[in-house]
């Protein structure tokens, strides 16, 4: 079975502060895929970013970061420069090859303030 | 990217009545759909997964006498709340996939019943 672990539930930083959010992961199979999310208030998914279990190299895509090292399950993701716009929930979910289904964690509350 | 539109995006209904929820693709075929449930603060809940023109597979836990899934064409499936009661009050989402792209989500619909 597959489990997603997001252990910080809420975040609160300060406008222009970094910050990272955490996902660990678990699963037994070998090629699967990571997913980072965006839930605004609005309530629906925005999607981030796709990995899969055989690239580890770290991807950048302006403020946002996304760190991989299948050694410690993780898959972390990094806000650089905070703005109040990114104030939302992120979910990290897991995705095994062969299947359709999305496993998500239970998500980081992030509250950016001015 | 893909889009996938549901309706409505609000709904308030009286206990005991039914509601019908849409999931549209509007420019793939979407060979499966994937129903969710989002408490309030919690993480999506995979309800059901449901391939064009076959009977959907529930998740365990999810009444299907309940929550009547149809996916009758490759751009729509329906999700009906049946004989709802306040606690089937919640947000649901659907998202929704061709063979080979990942899912991608509708606005998803918060149902209120009273």
């Amino acid at each position: 079975a597959q489990k997603v672990t997001q252990a910080q539930t809420e975040i609160s930083v300060v406008e222009k502060e970094d910050v990272t959010l955490d996902c660990v992961y678990e699963t037994r199979d070998t090629t699967y895929y990571l997913f980072w999310y965006k839930q605004p208030p609005s309530g629906e998914l925005v999607f981030l970013i796709r990995r899969n279990s055989f690239d580890e190299q770290n991807e950048i895509s302006g403020r946002y970061s996304w760190n991989f090292q299948k050694s410690t399950s993780s898959f972390n993701f990094t806000i650089t420069a905070s703005q109040v716009v990114d104030s939302a929930v992120y979910f990290c979910a897991l995705r095994v090859a062969y299947g359709n289904k999305l496993v998500f964690g239970a998500g980081t509350i992030l509250r950016v303030k001015s | 990217g893909a889009v996938v539109s549901q309706h409505p995006s609000r709904v308030i209904c009286k206990s005991g009545t039914s509601v019908k929820i849409e999931c549209r693709s509007l420019d793939f075929q979407a060979t499966t759909m994937f129903w969710y449930r989002q408490f309030p603060k919690q993480s999506l809940m995979l309800m059901a997964t449901s391939n064009e023109g076959s009977k959907a597979t529930y998740e365990q836990g999810v009444e299907k006498d309940k929550f009547l899934i149809n996916h009758a064409s490759l751009t729509l499936s329906t999700l009906t709340v049946t004989s709802a009661h306040p606690e089937d009050s919640s947000f649901y989402i659907c998202s929704a996939k061709d063979g080979n792209t990942e899912a991608f989500f509708g606005q998803g619909t918060r149902l209120t019943v009273v």
